[in-house]
């Protein structure tokens, strides 16, 4: 079935280091993929998403690239906040029968040290 | 914004008890779902419904049961509450028209069944 490998964590950086969390996803299709952030306490919300290969998703100083050769769609920040401490999810969403079953990655826990 | 909005933050149950989670959304969103998330398991979906009286089983429905009565409220029912259901439960949704529109979810509840 569908699938999605997100680099495990945890992660602990420094405040201003660079940040790339990697996920890769099943070749089934052609997805649309996101990337999802989880604050404590709190539920998930979207934090950027890209529909086509090559498409960029940015937010909050955080990039994303569709790479459709690798099935790839890392995460990548070039400077840490501490409020930048999170759990974030990569979650690709396919169209037809599966396009309820959402699959999320198992989130990858990031602390940003001051 | 879209707001879901999940009736209790924490809850403590006991063994064997018939347990409702309730979640409400504002937004006449289609589709909604329930997720369990549990440390290392990352999301696994529980039920989701595409439409008012709809409902599917995800991965994980066993000891679980939904109801879907209006479009704006999805129920997640535990019929006799088990410890192996302690566990932070999570409600989304979404707009049903497009695969890839993104999930917007609550904040969550957190059940401790003792």
């Amino acid at each position: 079935g569908d699938s999605v490998t997100q680099m495990e964590g945890p992660v602990t950086l420094s405040e201003e280091a660079c940040l790339t969390i990697n996920c890769t996803y099943t070749a089934t299709g052609y997805p649309s993929l996101f990337w999802y952030v989880q604050y404590p306490g709190e539920g998930l919300q979207l934090l950027l998403k890209a529909t086509k290969a090559d498409d960029k998703g940015s937010n909050k100083g955080f990039e994303a690239t569709y790479r459709k050769e690798t099935t790839s769609f890392h995460l990548e920040k070039g400077s840490v906040q501490v409020s930048d401490s999170a759990v974030y999810f990569c979650a690709p969403a396919y169209s037809g029968a599966g396009s309820y079953q959402l699959t999320f990655g198992k989130g990858t826990k990031l602390s940003v040290i001051p | 914004d879209v707001k879901v909005t999940q009736s209790s933050r924490y809850l403590v149950k006991r063994t064997g008890e018939k347990v409702f989670l309730e979640c409400v959304q504002d937004m006449d969103h289609e589709n909604m779902f329930w997720y369990r998330q549990d440390p290392g398991l990352g999301l696994r979906l529980i039920y989701f419904s595409y439409d008012v009286k709809m409902k599917e089983k995800g991965d994980i429905p066993e000891g679980y049961s939904v109801s879907r009565e209006k479009k704006e409220r999805f129920s997640l029912i535990l019929e006799s509450a088990s410890t192996n259901q302690t566990s932070m439960y999570l409600c989304a949704s979404r707009h049903g028209v497009r695969f890839n529109s993104p999930l917007h979810f609550g904040n969550g509840t957190r059940l401790t069944v003792t």
